[in-house]
């Protein structure tokens, strides 16, 4: 399987503040890359799809980006709604995987 | 809208059985690619497998290959996914998901649409 890494793991961050989710594939998956936002006791919601599209309703402060092996999640400025969990999933493969998590924390 | 519905929560017993039920409401089931995601505590998001109803041929996470069965009910617009041999480590909250993408064909897929999650716990 391919193995998808985040970086970091926890990010401590103020509302206002620009913030960059990096995440690694083990081996090419360019651009099979979705990015979600996981709050407690909720679903997965899409955020971003084949690397840099954004998903319909979700708000343009979202960003994705990257190619080949690295990708990124970038948030332009905070809002109190967005700290929650981030995940990576590269669909490259049948066997799609996801990421361990990047947990967004109010500073 | 569309909606993916699934079942109650279940206790179990270690070495016992589940079964996860997921209906879609409110569209065209045979157009559609469900997947199942896990959400084990403290831990991150893991896939579990896949079927594409409209063939009835479904795909399993390596993971899970010998203890999964995903099966759907095209007269209910219901899929199943049954794990057995369950153990401790299988508590978990269960998801099914809709599959999108241009080349989503089973497991190659991202997930768009999500029920809200069946929680299994597995203990003596």
């Amino acid at each position: 399987d391919i193995q998808m890494t985040q970086s970091p793991s926890t990010l401590s961050a103020s509302v206002g503040d620009r913030v960059t989710i990096s995440c690694r594939a083990s081996q090419h998956i360019s651009p099979w890359l979705a990015w979600y936002q996981q709050k407690p006791g909720k679903a997965p919601k899409l955020l971003i799809y084949k690397a840099s599209t954004l998903e319909s309703g979700v708000p343009s402060r979202f960003s994705g980006g990257g190619s080949g092996t690295e990708f990124t999640l970038t948030i332009s400025s905070l809002q109190p709604d967005d700290f929650a969990t981030y995940y990576c999933q590269q669909y490259y493969t049948y066997s799609n995987t996801f990421g361990q998590g990047t947990i967004l924390e109010i500073k | 809208q569309v909606q993916l519905v699934q079942s109650g929560a279940e206790v179990k017993k270690p070495g016992s059985s589940v079964t996860v039920s997921c209906q879609v409401s409110g569209g065209t089931f045979t157009n559609f690619v469900i997947n199942w995601v896990r959400h084990v505590p403290g831990h991150g998001l893991q896939s579990m497998g896949g079927i594409v109803p409209l063939l009835n041929t479904a795909n399993y996470a390596q993971n899970f290959q010998d203890r999964i069965s995903i099966t759907a009910d095209r007269s209910t617009s219901t899929v199943y996914m049954d794990l057995n041999s369950l153990r401790s480590e299988d508590t978990a909250i269960y998801y099914c998901a809709r599959g999108q993408g241009s080349a989503c064909t089973g497991g190659n897929c991202y997930f768009d649409l999500w029920g809200r999650g069946t929680l299994v716990t597995v203990s003596a």
